[in-house]
């Protein structure tokens, strides 16, 4: 099984549309939980940490269940600029970031 | 202030070469870290370099190697490449600064082994 499982993708959809990604990992010891995006052929950037108590950034919302080992990110009104490939990354032990496959979403007018 | 910086940018290689890939941190950053992606895969870690010595290291053969120097700019060594070895290398550095931990990537190297 692998550290860290996504939706399988890609996600098609039109502009303004409300869009979830889920993800899960297997390691209960698992400390520190991110979205990363990653456009095509480019590096991926930190798109925001995620917390036990839920946080949000403007049309992004993300959160995470301990218990459940589930991490999730809503995009509400999605922009055509929401195109990318997104990660869902943990850390275990030490502070290497453990990468799930992504999940990509194209977003059209 | 310059983020991550890579070179090169892409590299062509045969089989059974030896490359070298180099790293410098963003400003303020002690820790480099370095990552494998293949294509349609999420980047998978090789190892962290920390104080001039690997810190932790991900399931990669002997065949990787690196080294930090004392100004925290680090290189990846990968000798007898292997076709499978082609992939877009990143490297992250990251240093403890408003708590979190961060890592920040670098636009990556891309390397294809012939």
């Amino acid at each position: 099984r692998k550290e860290v499982e996504q939706d399988p993708g890609p996600f098609n959809v039109p502009e303004g549309a409300t869009v979830a990604f889920n993800c899960t990992y297997s390691n209960s010891a698992s400390q520190s939980f991110f979205w990363y995006r990653q456009d095509c052929r480019k590096e991926p950037k930190l798109l925001m940490s995620v917390y036990s108590s839920g946080n949000e950034d403007g049309r992004f919302t993300a959160q995470l269940n301990r218990a459940s080992q589930y991490i999730s990110l809503l995009i509400r009104d999605s922009k055509l600029s929401d195109s990318a490939t997104y990660l869902c990354v943990v850390t275990s032990a030490g502070t290497a970031l453990i990468f799930g496959k992504g999940t990509t979403l194209s977003v059209s007018s | 202030d310059a983020g991550v910086t890579q070179s090169p940018t892409h590299l062509i290689k045969t089989r059974g070469q030896q490359v070298t890939l180099r790293c410098s941190p963003k400003s303020g950053h002690d820790t480099v870290s370095w990552y494998q992606q293949a294509l349609g895969q999420g980047p998978q870690f090789i190892f962290q370099y920390y104080e001039e010595e690997e810190r932790q290291r991900g399931n990669f053969p002997d065949r990787f190697s690196g080294h930090q120097f004392p100004n925290y700019s680090s290189e990846l060594n990968v000798n007898a490449l292997l076709l499978g070895d082609s992939a877009l290398y990143l490297c992250a550095s990251s240093g403890l600064a408003g708590g979190l931990n961060i890592q920040y990537f670098g636009a990556g190297t891309r390397l294809s082994v012939l």
